[in-house]
């Protein structure tokens, strides 16, 4: 299986900082079609997950400008600018070049 | 909009069976792949199984291979999860997730979830 790997696993920040979170895949994340397949999901505390981005850099519909995300291969960051009270929760990314479709370990978030 | 509306979640023994069932509604069923997708108290989230639009191809986690079945029904606009010989380990939130554009590879909606509790 595809082993991603975030850090840090725990990301105290001050309201109006930025924040980044690394993820890591034990294999490329590029696909034979062009695309590559690592997603980042928000989940405060008592919800479902939520879709932020998708291959790599694609922000989904009423997501913040402030999330940003970039890399390439097997090395990817999610970068949060100007962070608020909302965003506080755990962020995943999520491989989708081989089944099973696999998940980091989680970052939470949290306002010092 | 899309809504994803899972049931069936509840108390099992161990070695028991439930059928937890996934209402889809605000997009056309048939054209998306679909999934479970679990999430134990207090841990990460575990893709379990993966349906592809029509139904015909499947694909399931190691640890559930032979215990559990996902299927749909497209008439009904429902994802289904058939999970058998339960132990501890499968205590969850069980998830039911629409795939996007290009499939479960890029899951973009997801239900509030159903609790499965295996425990004597």
């Amino acid at each position: 299986d595809v082993v991603m790997t975030q850090s840090p696993l725990s990301l105290p920040v001050t309201l109006g900082q930025s924040a980044s979170i690394s993820c890591r895949s034990s294999q490329s994340l590029a696909h034979s079609d062009g695309n590559t397949y690592l997603n980042w999901y928000q989940q405060r505390p008592g919800q479902s997950p939520r879709r932020l981005l998708y291959r790599v850099s694609n922000r989904d519909s009423g997501v913040p400008d402030r999330f940003s995300g970039s890399g390439s291969g097997s090395d990817f960051t999610l970068k949060i600018s100007r962070v608020e009270a909302e965003d506080v929760g755990v962020y995943y990314c999520m491989q989708g070049i081989q089944w099973p479709y696999t998940f980091g370990q989680g970052t939470k978030l949290e306002i010092k | 909009e899309v809504e994803l509306l899972e049931s069936g979640g509840g108390l099992v023994q161990p070695g028991g069976s439930l059928r937890l069932s996934c209402a889809a509604s605000g997009f056309t069923f048939s054209s998306y792949s679909m999934g479970w997708v679990r999430q134990a108290p207090g841990k990460g989230l575990e893709w379990v199984s993966s349906v592809t639009g029509s139904g015909s191809n499947t694909y399931y986690v190691d640890s559930v291979k032979g215990r559990f079945t996902i299927s749909r029904d497209n008439s009904k606009n429902t994802l289904y999860l058939q999970i058998s010989s339960l132990s501890a380990e499968d205590t969850a939130a069980y998830y039911c997730a629409k795939g996007g554009t290009k499939g479960n590879r890029e899951v973009d909606s997801w239900g509030q979830g159903t609790l499965v509790t295996v425990s004597s």
